[in-house]
C-alpha cells in the first residue's frame, strides 16, 4: 500500500521560515502535491512537483527528490492567515492520464505574533 | 462560478439508515472522488471515477457505493449508515489532463446518532 509521514504540527512566529517535510511510500508515482486547509473549509491546492526540484510561488515554495521519495513545502514570511493544516499527497497510479490521490494525515502550522 | 457543489451540508441520521450525498461539478472533469476526513487522519479515498460508468474503489470503500452516470453528478450512498460513519465527506474533481490540482467541494457534516 501506499504510505505517507509528515509532522504532526509546528510552531512558529511571523516573519519566520517553516518547513514541513513529507516522505512517502508509494508505488506508480506520478507526482506530489500540496494543499491548505484553514479550520472548518475545505482544501485548497498550493503547489504540485511532478520532476525532481524547486516550485516556487510567491511565498510558498515546494521541493521534490524522487531518488528520495521526499518532498517539502517551504512557507516564507509568515503571516497569521497561514496557521492552518497543510497536507501532502501524492498522486499514483498506473498510467500517466488518471491516477488517484492519497492524502498525509496533516500538518497544523500555528503561526504566534 | 460554482465548480464542485455538495449536498448536504450538514445531516443527522440515525443507525441504519440510508441517504446519498450529492456531488456536481460543471468544469466538465473527467476525475471525481469521494474522500472522508476524520480528526488527525487527514483525508482517506472512499471511491474515485475516470469517467461516466467508470468508478473504482479507493482506501475506504466499505459501507459506501457510487455511481456514475453522467460526467456532471458522482453521488455517494451510504447504504445502512453506521456511527463509525461520522465524519466531513469531500468530494474533488480534476480534468483528465490536468496537474496535481484537486478541486474540493465545500464538504458535508454528517453525523450518525
Amino acid at each position: 500500500g501506499q504510505s505517507l509521514e509528515q509532522p504532526s504540527e509546528v510552531t512558529a512566529v511571523e516573519g519566520a521560515i517553516v518547513q514541513i517535510n513529507c516522505t512517502y511510500q508509494t508505488s506508480g508515482f506520478y507526482g506530489l502535491s500540496w494543499y491548505q486547509q484553514h479550520d472548518g473549509g475545505a482544501p485548497t491546492f498550493l503547489s504540485y512537483n511532478a520532476l525532481d526540484g524547486l516550485e516556487e510561488t510567491g511565498r510558498f515554495s515546494s521541493f521534490l527528490s524522487r531518488s528520495d521519495s521526499y518532498g517539502y513545502l517551504l512557507l516564507q514570511e509568515l503571516q497569521m492567515k497561514d496557521s492552518a493544516s497543510y497536507f501532502c499527497a501524492v498522486r499514483v497510479g498506473s498510467t500517466d492520464s488518471w491516477g488517484k490521490f492519497q492524502f498525509g494525515a496533516g500538518t497544523q502550522v500555528v503561526v504566534t505574533p | 462560478n460554482a465548480g464542485v457543489t455538495q449536498t448536504p451540508k450538514f445531516q443527522v441520521l440515525k443507525t441504519g439508515q440510508s441517504m446519498t450525498l450529492q456531488c456536481a461539478q460543471d468544469m466538465n472533469h473527467e476525475y471525481m472522488s469521494w474522500y472522508r476526513q476524520d480528526p488527525g487522519m487527514g483525508l482517506r479515498l472512499i471511491h474515485y471515477s475516470v469517467g461516466a460508468g467508470i468508478t473504482d474503489q479507493g482506501e475506504v470503500p466499505n459501507g459506501y457505493n457510487v455511481s456514475r452516470s453522467t460526467t456532471e453528478d458522482f453521488p455517494l450512498r451510504l447504504l445502512s449508515a453506521a456511527p463509525s460513519q461520522t465524519s466531513v465527506y469531500f468530494c474533488a474533481s480534476r480534468p483528465v489532463y490536468g496537474t496535481g490540482e484537486l478541486f474540493f467541494g465545500e464538504g458535508s457534516r454528517l453525523t450518525v446518532l
